[in-house]
């Protein structure tokens, strides 16, 4: 069972590239979301969804975009990055069921360095 | 504006002590409190939660107390253990919109 899966782990880009975080899981939950973890920031919600075509807006939506075409997939796109966004992201999925969401299983993170 | 506030970076304990780690938040929507240990290069993992409806859960060594009334919780490992060395995020979910926001998180020493 892998649970939740982030690719790449490693990416440098140049300012105004273009790129998507993956994140996949396998446990047929309903939530994902994508959290960015700075220092002395703690981890900053950026966006999630409660399922299929359902995305919504976090703590810090800016310059990122989401879509929500599956239950097991949920990218997170960088249209034009911006060294602001040299951060470590993470992608974190769980229930999702009357109302109601569990505990948050989370990825191993994406390391993202923007020169 | 911070909504889930970890107000010590830091805290060393001696092994076999009691470590308290703080959290404090302001958003009366939050009803869903977890607590998350977090290890460099890794994803943070769960320790333990608590609903708005209790005031107190434990599982082994974990406790944590919710305070609703002070909108304050605490984690307190007993007793402390190396191992616990991490950082430590305490986590809120918002009522009706599912938001889960996290604190800035304490890092935990536990010296032999």
């Amino acid at each position: 069972n892998a649970g939740v899966t982030q690719t790449p782990k490693f990416q440098v880009l140049k300012t105004g590239q273009s790129m998507t975080l993956q994140c996949a899981q396998d446990m047929n939950h309903e939530y994902m979301s994508w959290y960015r973890q700075d220092p002395g920031m703690g981890l900053r919600l950026i966006h999630y969804s409660v399922g299929a075509g359902i995305t919504d807006q976090g703590e810090v939506p800016n310059g990122y975009n989401v879509s929500r075409s599956t239950t097991e997939d949920f990218p997170l796109r960088l249209l034009s990055a911006a060294p602001s966004q040299t951060s470590v992201y993470f992608c974190a999925s769980s229930y999702f069921r009357q109302d109601q969401t569990g505990e948050l299983f989370f990825g191993e993170g994406s390391r993202l360095t923007v020169l | 504006d911070q909504q889930v506030k970890q107000n010590s970076p830091s805290l060393s304990v001696q092994e076999g002590r009691i470590s308290i780690l703080n959290c404090d938040y302001t958003n009366s929507m939050f009803d869903y409190f977890l607590w998350y240990k977090k290890y460099p290069a890794e994803g943070p993992t769960f320790l333990i939660s608590i609903s708005s409806i209790k005031d107190k859960n434990e599982d082994g060594r974990f406790t944590v107390f919710l305070n609703k009334s002070a909108k304050h919780l605490s984690l307190h490992i007993v007793p402390s253990q190396p191992g616990d060395s991490a950082v430590y995020f305490c986590a809120a979910m918002e009522t009706g919109t599912y938001k889960y926001i996290f604190g800035t998180g304490t890092r935990l020493k536990v010296l032999a």
